[in-house]
């Protein structure tokens, strides 16, 4: 999973301002998903996207929360308006083709609003 | 409503016991994954199975898919200290294309 970068590693937002996790995939790879954690849980599925397209944004909450996948560039989860439930590790993986492959993981970016 | 549930969640056993844990569900998975994640990284694939009925070994590590493909199960001889962490499964559903996640079993092996 070295391969697919995320950054930053740890984030500090303070209630109301914007979050940006990036998230670079491995050479390669032209889907992206992304991933939440709460300490102590497993891990909760938010939105699957290959370049240029949503493919599935079903575990999406409905407001403050958007991600893209550019043709050129990284991914990015995008978290309006951060309030205290928002603080969690993010993670995202990334594969060659969406159906049936594996997933290999960053690092995660650990979010945590003050 | 969990499309993969994993048992058991917790378990801590003693160093040099066999352990299993499982991964079952009500849907059929086009393939399905195994993870290790440490405390503060990401969780890292150890195998994917895709075949019913398919068996793969990784060292003390013994992975079954089921023949129907709905369950899986992880089988750790002679457990160390180091295979302490929390294990995933995770599979795609035939016919879905996102991958789902069990709750993760968290694994302690005491010296």
């Amino acid at each position: 999973n070295a391969g697919v970068m995320q950054n930053p590693r740890h984030l500090v937002r303070r209630r109301g301002q914007e979050a940006r996790l990036r998230c670079s995939p491995m050479k390669g790879h032209s889907h992206v998903y992304w991933y939440r954690q709460l300490p102590e849980e497993g891990l909760k599925f938010m939105v699957y996207l290959q370049k240029e397209n949503i493919i599935d944004e079903s575990g999406m909450p409905k407001e403050r929360f958007s991600a893209e996948f550019p043709k050129e560039g990284p991914s990015i989860l995008r978290i309006q308006q951060v309030v205290r439930g928002d603080s969690a590790a993010y993670f995202c993986a990334s594969s060659p083709i969406g159906r049936g492959t594996e997933a290999f993981f960053g690092q995660g970016t650990r979010l945590t609003v003050v | 409503t969990q499309l993969l549930e994993q048992s058991p969640q917790f378990l801590s056993i003693q160093e040099g016991e066999n352990l299993t844990v499982y991964c079952n569900s009500s849907s059929v998975f086009s393939s399905l994954q195994w993870y290790r994640q440490e405390p503060g990284e990401g969780p890292v694939l150890l195998v994917t199975v895709v075949t019913g009925g398919e068996v793969k070994k990784l060292k003390r590590l013994t992975f079954q898919f089921g023949d129907a493909r709905k369950d899986s199960s992880l089988h750790i001889t002679a457990a160390q200290p180091g295979d302490t962490g929390l294990y995933l499964c995770a599979g795609i559903i035939q016919g879905a294309q996102k991958l789902v996640f069990g709750q993760g079993t968290r694994l302690t092996i005491n010296p």
